[in-house]
């Protein structure tokens, strides 16, 4: 269980374009997601947390304009990056907040789970 | 300074060897502490999950965690060529909600078979 997809695994575009980015929690619902970006060798850089039917709340520095996030449904988030640029070629990961009892505190816990990633290439 | 610092390695071991993955972090907020593993081009994957401080094994991994010293250790016994990856560690405030995140650098491990 626990598996999140994102589509498309890869793409390459144009500068200037627009890309979409789709993220699915599979067997679970998630009513919260993660956007993240990770540069080669570096760490996963919070962009946004997305939340079931309200706006995301974005990271310091991230441009909300460009960076589109939309959480419409418990199992979609998708990200749109808006009129890319060579600078915005990353790999492009979500994670979903999964809720689950946890013995060792005694309560409902979440985790995330991440996809595998997008790889988004800006000509 | 970084709220989990983590030695970005590289580190290699000969296949079967014991290693010793490690952070540190700053916030004494932290509660819950995250090992992920993440292959290269591919998403991370949860490996381990602790609350406060403490020991949980599980299989051939172990998760230690001394929220005295705010250190976080991941123990793998006899290590395989398959457990090369970027090992990543995280904590978080809360256990719950929209709580985010918080990532080390990642430590690159390569297993010599």
């Amino acid at each position: 269980g626990a598996v999140v997809s994102q589509h498309p695994s890869w793409v390459i575009c144009k500068s200037g374009t627009s890309v979409k980015i789709e993220c699915r929690s599979l067997d679970f619902q998630a009513t919260t997601m993660f956007w993240y970006r990770q540069f080669p060798k570096q760490s996963l850089m919070l962009m946004a947390t997305s939340n079931e039917g309200s706006k995301a709340t974005y990271e310091q520095g991230v441009e909300k304009d460009k960076f589109l996030i939309n959480h419409a449904s418990l199992t979609l988030s998708t990200l749109t990056v808006t009129s890319a640029h060579p600078e915005d070629s990353s790999f492009y990961i979500c994670s979903a907040a999964r809720v689950w009892f946890e013995r060792t505190s005694g309560g409902y816990t979440d985790t995330q789970y991440f996809g595998p990633g997008t790889r988004l290439t800006v000509l | 300074q970084k709220e989990v610092e983590q030695d970005p390695g590289p580190l290699s071991v000969p296949e079967g060897a014991i290693v010793s993955l490690n952070c540190t972090y700053s916030n004494s907020a932290f509660q819950y502490f995250m090992w992920y593993r993440q292959y290269s081009r591919k998403g991370p994957e949860l490996l381990m999950y602790t609350y406060s401080s403490g020991n949980k094994e599980d299989g051939r991994f172990t998760a230690q965690v001394d929220k005295s010293s705010k250190y976080i250790s991941l123990f793998i016994r006899d290590s395989q060529p398959s457990d090369s990856a970027t090992y990543l560690c995280a904590g978080s405030i809360s256990n719950f909600g929209n709580e985010k995140l918080t990532f080390g650098t990642g430590t690159r491990l390569t297993i010599i078979p």
